[in-house]
């Protein structure tokens, strides 16, 4: 079971670009990463998945290096509204949801 | 599109009482998972439909919980008799295909249970 290692929380100013580095050191060879937000009060909401190299959509980037053992989710510019709790998750999505450990997630915190 | 959605948001209840909280999942979504989070600790998996059969129910901590989805639709997971331990967060999630890689998981808002 590959589980993942992240900062507890994190402060960020409005307008900052905000890296979270996300430690998998058991990542299997069929294994994605992704990462959830969660609000208060709200289940967790899917940002972006990636396997390798370099992901970007609308809200994040994912960057996961040759050795796939960590991953940093890059929030460009945030803003006050991305106050939430962010999981880093591996596993063989398809295969059993017993595959994916939340982990502690990182509570970020964005200050006006 | 609508979303999973969850009933009821907020459940009170005493210990030795029997409580259902029910799950209906993205119209279409075949994969349908239960999670827990109790006295703010982790997200645990509970258990996982693939339409209306149980592909996996590892997670399920014990005979007390019972989860069914009748017809591959909606779910619904049962606590008789509920215990203290049992107060948390009880979040359902679906996604649309089975044995796809890239398959997200869409959740619910959870219904938070209070076991008193």
């Amino acid at each position: 079971l590959a589980k993942t290692t992240q900062p507890i929380s994190m402060d960020s100013y409005e307008g900052q670009e905000v890296n979270i580095t996300c430690s998998h050191n058991n990542i299997a060879t069929n294994d994605y990463i992704t990462w959830y937000q969660q609000f208060p009060s709200q289940g967790p909401r899917f940002i972006i998945q990636g396997y390798k190299t370099k992901v970007t959509n609308e809200v994040a980037s994912l960057f996961i290096p040759a050795d796939r053992k960590s991953s940093t989710l890059s929030l460009p510019r945030v803003s006050l509204s991305d106050t939430a709790v962010y999981y880093c998750l591996v596993g063989a999505l398809g295969t059993g949801a017993n595959n994916l450990f939340f982990g502690t997630g990182t509570r970020l915190t964005v200050i006006p | 599109e609508a979303g999973v959605t969850q009933f009821p948001s907020h459940s009170v209840i005493e210990k030795g009482q029997t409580v259902t909280l029910r799950c209906d999942p993205i119209s279409g979504h075949d994969n349908l998972y239960w999670y827990r989070r109790v006295m703010g600790k982790e997200i645990k998996f509970l258990l996982h439909f693939v339409k209306e059969s149980k592909q996996d129910e590892s997670g399920m901590p014990n005979n007390r919980f019972l989860a069914e989805r009748t017809g591959g639709t909606y779910s619904t997971l049962k606590v008789q008799p509920a215990e203290l331990e049992d107060s948390g967060v009880y979040f359902c999630a679906s996604s649309q295909a089975v044995g796809d890689y890239q398959e997200t998981q869409y959740f619910g808002p959870g219904t938070r249970l209070l076991v008193l």
